[in-house]
């Protein structure tokens, strides 16, 4: 049972254009989001987070946007960047409910692979 | 400072045998989690230790344990190996003061069974 989903397994865009990423959850326990960003042959890197307080949070070019209702979560690049080809992974903990004592528990999506063409 | 250094990088085992992966966290991070990647499954929790103690464990048998000692390194053992093991293990560390959920991952430690 696949509680965190990213359906799209690759996503191709331009240069200075805006890259979307979704991620779907279905356990309702999740209270606190993140994103995710791999290179190969790295561990995966801190990108933006988002609690389930908020619907939008924001930081630099890379925008976070919840929709609790939907159970969506989704990861705006704007603009793109040939650098920020990788793989994007959403992430779901419910770190709020365990009252700070899973700082390490997530549940990651399968990862989309994002391509930006110069 | 020091990123999260774990090691070996590669390693070859053959079906039946046991590995053990080292993972010395960020100075001052006292949580440490373990994760499988597999190109089929993703990344998959593990198990946590927070000053020494497992604090969450995932859904993995028995076979896959660990150990953290007084100074926050971590180990992980997986006994009795089998093909499906291959995989990348991941070692992540925390501290309080750097957000929640907020990760830093080494390169991990790419097992190969034969």
């Amino acid at each position: 049972d696949q509680q965190v989903k990213q359906n799209s397994p690759s996503l191709s865009v331009q240069e200075g254009r805006i890259s979307i990423l979704n991620c779907d959850y279905t356990n309702s326990m999740f209270d606190y989001f993140l994103w995710y960003k791999k290179y190969p042959a790295e561990g995966p890197t801190f990108l933006i987070s988002i609690s389930s307080i908020k619907d939008k949070n924001e930081d630099g070019r890379f925008t976070v946007f919840l929709n609790k209702s939907a159970k969506h979560l989704s990861l705006h690049i704007v603009p793109s960047q040939p650098g920020d080809s990788a793989v994007y992974f959403c992430a779901a903990s419910a770190f709020l409910r365990a009252g700070g004592t899973s700082y390490g528990k997530l549940t990651f999506g399968q990862g989309t692979i994002l391509t930006v063409h110069p | 400072k020091a990123g999260v250094t774990q090691t070996p990088r590669y390693l070859i085992k053959t079906r039946g045998q046991q590995v053990t992966l080292s993972c010395s966290p960020i100075s001052g991070h006292r949580s440490v989690s373990w994760y499988q990647q597999t190109p089929g499954q993703g990344l998959q929790f593990l198990f946590e230790y927070f000053s020494e103690t497992q604090r969450n464990k995932g859904n993995f048998p028995g076979r896959f344990s660990g150990r953290q000692f007084s100074n926050s390194r971590s180990e992980m053992n997986v006994s009795t190996l089998e093909l499906g093991d291959s995989a990348l293990y991941l070692c992540a560390s925390s501290s309080t003061g750097s957000g929640a959920n907020v990760l830093t991952f080494g390169a991990g430690s790419r097992l190969t069974v034969l």
